[in-house]
């Protein structure tokens, strides 16, 4: 089966402006997350997604960050207006469903850089 | 919330030698421990995980244990080899509590093998 897959895998904007991070899940996985590492550190969970219901926005950081993921497919990721400190890796992930302990799926990633 | 220790930071070791990554966790109700290995420019990739039911579990050259009264679980790498340098993180996850859904990582481990 095809794996969960990101776009863009790069992006560099500068502050100010807005970019959006779109992530396509394994076919047929409910559960949908996205995560973020900043500049070496942990991966850091943002928020979690079952089908087209937000489940836990817990680690958004701000207003300046909106998740969608209409009709439950595919989810993005906007960020608007970007900050320098919004640069990182943001990862998606995706489960089949919320069993106990079902494995959570990575992307590859989109590397944001904001100058 | 759940908050995850990983320990060293970095480790360097000789090809054949082992090699073992140390993960604390602070919610007892975490019941669910994976370990994922994230290559230069690649996604993260789960290499072995283990739930809360079982003390140990081994899978060719890699295992993992787990305390749960120390509430601590390990990596164990033996007989590295050049392509197991990466970086890997520890995780923990639980299911039916308030950070339902989500992976709480610790902060990463680069392994560096030399041939």
């Amino acid at each position: 089966e095809a794996g969960v897959t990101q776009f863009p895998s790069h992006s560099v904007i500068e502050k100010g402006q807005t970019v959006t991070l779109r992530c396509d899940p394994i076919s047929g996985h409910d559960n949908l997350y996205w995560y973020r590492r900043v500049m070496g550190k942990e991966i850091k969970f943002l928020l979690h997604f079952v089908k087209e219901s937000k489940q836990d926005e817990s680690g958004m950081p701000n207003n300046r960050f909106l998740a969608e993921r209409t009709g439950g497919t595919y989810s993005t990721l906007k960020v608007q207006p970007a900050e320098l400190e919004d640069s990182g890796v943001y990862f998606c992930a995706s489960s089949r469903k919320l069993a106990l302990q079902e494995t959570q799926y990575f992307g590859p990633g989109t590397r944001l850089l904001v100058l | 919330g759940e908050n995850v220790e990983q320990h060293p930071s970095t480790l360097s070791v000789q090809e054949g030698d082992s090699a073992v990554i140390k993960c604390t966790y602070s919610d007892s109700a975490s019941n669910y421990f994976p370990w994922y290995k994230q290559e230069l420019g690649k996604r993260p990739q789960l290499i072995i995980d283990i739930r809360s039911n079982v003390g140990e579990k081994k899978d060719q050259r890699i295992a993992v244990t787990l305390n749960k009264t120390a509430k601590h679980f390990s990596l164990h790498i033996t007989e590295t080899q050049p392509e197991d340098s990466a970086v890997y993180f520890c995780a923990a996850f639980n299911a039916g509590g308030t950070s339902y859904g989500k992976l709480t990582f610790g902060q990463g481990t680069i392994l560096t093998v030399h041939p």
